[in-house]
C-alpha cells in the first residue's frame, strides 16, 4: 500500500534562517506531489507541485522554493524565513497523470518562524 | 478558472443530529470529480468522500452523503447522526482534467454534546 512520510512534525525556527522540510512517499511510482501551506484558521495554500523529477510548478511566487531530486522525494526549502512563512505545511500525492482518486495528505509539519 | 465556495465559515450540530454543509463550484469542464476532505483538530486531511460529475447517484460512506446537483453546480455533505468525532474543518474540493485540486475556504463544525 501507499503512504507518505512528512517530517519534522514541528519545527521553530528563527528569521533569517533556511529552511527544509521533506516529504516521502512509498508503494508508488511517478507521483504527482504537492506543497500547500495552511495559515491558522484559513483555506489551504497551493504552493508548488510536481509531475516529475526536477519538474516543479510554483503557485505563489516568495521566498519559498522545492525541489524533487528523486521520483518519491519532495523537498521544500528556504534560503531566508521569514516572519510571515509560519504556518502548517502539507505534502501530498496522487497518482501521476489526474488526480481523480483525491490527494493523500501527510500529517503535516507546523513551522513557527520566531 | 475553476472555483468552490464555501459560504459556511462555520456550523454546529447538537450530538446525534443531521447537519448540512454547502459547496458550491464554478467550471466549464463537462468531466471532474469533488470530494470532501475532514481536517480534524490534529490537522491530518481526511478524504471523506468522493464524487463523479458523471455519476448521477449521490455518494455515500456510512454516515456521510452528499447531495449533488450538476446543473446548480452544488456539491453538500450531509453528516447523520452526528458524533463528537466529527467535529473538524471541513474542506470541498474539485479536479477536472488536470491534476490540481481546487479547494473551498472550509467550514468549521462544532459538535455539541
Amino acid at each position: 500500500s501507499q503512504t507518505i512520510h512528512q517530517w519534522p512534525a514541528t519545527l521553530v525556527q528563527p528569521v533569517g534562517s533556511p529552511l527544509s522540510l521533506e516529504c516521502t512517499v512509498e508503494g508508488t511510482s511517478n507521483p504527482n506531489l504537492y506543497w500547500y501551506r495552511q495559515a491558522a484558521g484559513r483555506g489551504l495554500q497551493l504552493l508548488f507541485y510536481s509531475v516529475g523529477i526536477g519538474q516543479i510548478s510554483s503557485e505563489v511566487p516568495q521566498n519559498l522554493s522545492a525541489s524533487r531530486p528523486q521520483d518519491r522525494q519532495f523537498i521544500l526549502s528556504s534560503k531566508k524565513l521569514l516572519l510571515s512563512d509560519s504556518g502548517f505545511y502539507l505534502c501530498a500525492w496522487s497518482p501521476g497523470g489526474a488526480a481523480n482518486y483525491g490527494y493523500t495528505f501527510g500529517s503535516g509539519t507546523r513551522l513557527t518562524v520566531v | 478558472a475553476q472555483t468552490v465556495t464555501q459560504s459556511q465559515p462555520e456550523m454546529s450540530v447538537q450530538e446525534a443530529e443531521t447537519v448540512t454543509l454547502s459547496c458550491t463550484y464554478d467550471t466549464s469542464e463537462s468531466d471532474y470529480y469533488l470530494f470532501w476532505y475532514k481536517q480534524p483538530p490534529s490537522r491530518q486531511m481526511i478524504l471523506v468522500i468522493r464524487q463523479e460529475a458523471y455519476k448521477q447517484q449521490n455518494a455515500t460512506e456510512n454516515r456521510f452523503s452528499v447531495n449533488f446537483q450538476k446543473a446548480a453546480k452544488s456539491f453538500s455533505l450531509k453528516i447523520s447522526d452526528s458524533q463528537l468525532g466529527d467535529a473538524a474543518m471541513y474542506f470541498c474540493a474539485y479536479t477536472g482534467t488536470g491534476n490540481q485540486f481546487y479547494f473551498g475556504t472550509g467550514t468549521s463544525l462544532t459538535v455539541i454534546p
